[in-house]
């Protein structure tokens, strides 16, 4: 069974910042994908980015990029320039990829790490 | 505007009265899946659908039940909600299972609370 691992319950950082949280997965898939979900107070979830597993290079979002280090299952998301507006609930979420080509749908999320951006 | 739905957003109710939590999203979605989300927990998914009259449990099914007979809509039904199903449920839906990026999109979340 695969699982997700967020090591930091909680984390602040100074407005305009860069910090970056941190995602371990454990999974015996090749394939698969990963997401960050950000929870901001009103609860809605938002997509913040995604990583197909299969692609080397690092996604980036404006001022949110992964660091994605398959050998070592680890998908670690970063803020540049925080803002305000960034304090919410962070989730990362693992997708595995099916055996038809297709996905088998099931999110696995960590537990979040509360991220708060201090003026 | 395209978007998930749930109603209601709030409730409180007691042991035992059957109750239902409905979501409808109007993106023509073929995926729909449910997810409760408990402190300390995070999110864990309930059931989901592939597609209308397709389903399947999740990981935490137990206590629930739900039905796919029309593509928009995705109902939650607890038959004997339990104290332990106090929590924050979202639905959630994308495109297909089989279509990246498979991104799935959230309704606002209902907040039930069983006494």
């Amino acid at each position: 069974a695969q699982t997700v691992t967020q090591s930091q319950p909680e984390m602040s950082v100074q407005e305009a910042e860069t910090v970056t949280l941190s995602c371990t997965y454990d999974t015996s898939e090749n394939n698969y994908y990963l997401f960050w979900y950000k929870q901001p107070p009103s609860r809605q979830m938002i997509l913040v980015i995604r990583q197909e597993a299969y692609k080397q290079q690092n996604a980036t979002e404006n001022r949110f990029s992964v660091n994605f280090q398959k050998a070592a299952k680890s998908f670690s998301l970063k803020i540049s320039d925080s803002q305000l507006g960034d304090t919410a609930m962070y989730f990362c979420a693992f997708m595995k990829h099916g055996p038809s080509g297709g996905s088998q749908g099931n999110l696995i999320f960590g537990k979040g790490t509360k991220l708060s951006v201090k003026p | 505007e395209a978007q998930v739905t749930q109603n209601p957003r709030y409730l409180i109710t007691v042991t035992g009265k059957k109750l239902t939590v409905t979501c409808s999203q109007n993106m023509n979605h073929e995926y729909m899946s449910w997810y409760r989300q408990d402190p300390g927990l995070g999110l864990r998914q309930i059931y989901y659908s592939m597609n209308v009259e397709v389903t399947d449990k999740g990981d935490v099914p137990e206590g629930y039940k739900v039905s796919r007979k029309e593509k928009r809509n995705f109902p939650l039904i607890l038959e004997s909600p339990s104290p332990n199903q106090t929590s924050l449920y979202f639905c959630a839906s994308s495109l297909s299972w089989q279509v990246v990026p498979y991104e799935q999109y959230f309704g606002p979340g209902t907040r039930l609370t069983v006494t």
